[in-house]
């Protein structure tokens, strides 16, 4: 079955840790995404790539970072310099560069920072 | 920029009522319209889309009809659920691989 995995579901981590967050597909789609999603706020965009080994910031990209090495995979690190990291976080990857094509999304990590 | 509105929730409504929920949206040029429907603790599923003026999206009794004389792409279905209760968002796409969304709208539907 093709699709977007996340993991883990759900991840605990302490204050001033670093922690990263995996997103794999196998779809081929060429973009990638991270969103942050908060209670009431919908989705931000925190980064973005069309190919690999390109990436763009979103509208939130400070305090996170991202690798593109490969097609398949875009993981997010949240990093100590994120000053409210406690969030849902929801990767999509989306086919080609046509504006008529939609998003796949994980199932998206729940980080909580204790 | 681009910019997506929607209703804001949560909207309750008893199970076989008529729904809408209103979005509207500014961009430039004509941009592709979706509808994603999220339930708890999941991610994010593609409800129905419209890629130019007049088409209409439809898709499990839900419809929207892309409004370019009034930026609009308001989703209705004749008569919800309890399993339709989620978070609906509204979506645009002008290209260059950037989505903007809506802020979401929380549909509670009652037996």
């Amino acid at each position: 079955d093709g699709g977007i995995t996340q993991s883990p579901k759900y991840l605990f981590r302490k204050e001033g840790q670093n922690v990263t967050l995996s997103c794999e597909q196998n779809l081929n789609h060429d973009a990638m995404y991270w969103y942050r999603q908060d209670p009431g706020q919908g989705l931000r965009l925190i980064y973005y790539s069309q190919i690999v080994n390109d990436f763009q910031k979103g509208d939130i990209a400070e305090g996170y970072s991202v690798s593109r090495e490969k097609k398949e995979s875009f993981p997010l690190t949240v990093t100590s310099a994120q000053k409210n990291p406690t969030a849902f976080y929801l990767c999509a990857s989306r086919p080609g560069q046509g504006a008529d094509n939609e998003q796949f999304f994980g199932p998206g990590t729940r980080l909580t920072v204790l | 920029g681009n910019s997506v509105t929607q209703m804001e929730g949560p909207v309750t409504l008893s199970e076989e009522a008529f729904l809408t929920i209103n979005c509207t949206y500014t961009a430039t040029g004509y941009p592709s319209l979706f509808w994603y429907v999220q339930y708890p603790g999941e991610g994010l599923q593609l409800l129905l889309k419209a890629t130019k003026a007049d088409d209409k999206g439809s898709n499990k009794g839900f419809e929207a009809t892309y409004r370019k004389e009034t930026t609009s792409f308001h989703l209705e279905k004749g008569s919800v659920q309890v399993s339709d209760s989620a978070v609906y968002f509204c979506a645009s796409s002008g290209g260059y691989q950037k989505v903007t969304f809506g802020t979401g709208t929380k549909l509670q539907v009652i037996p």
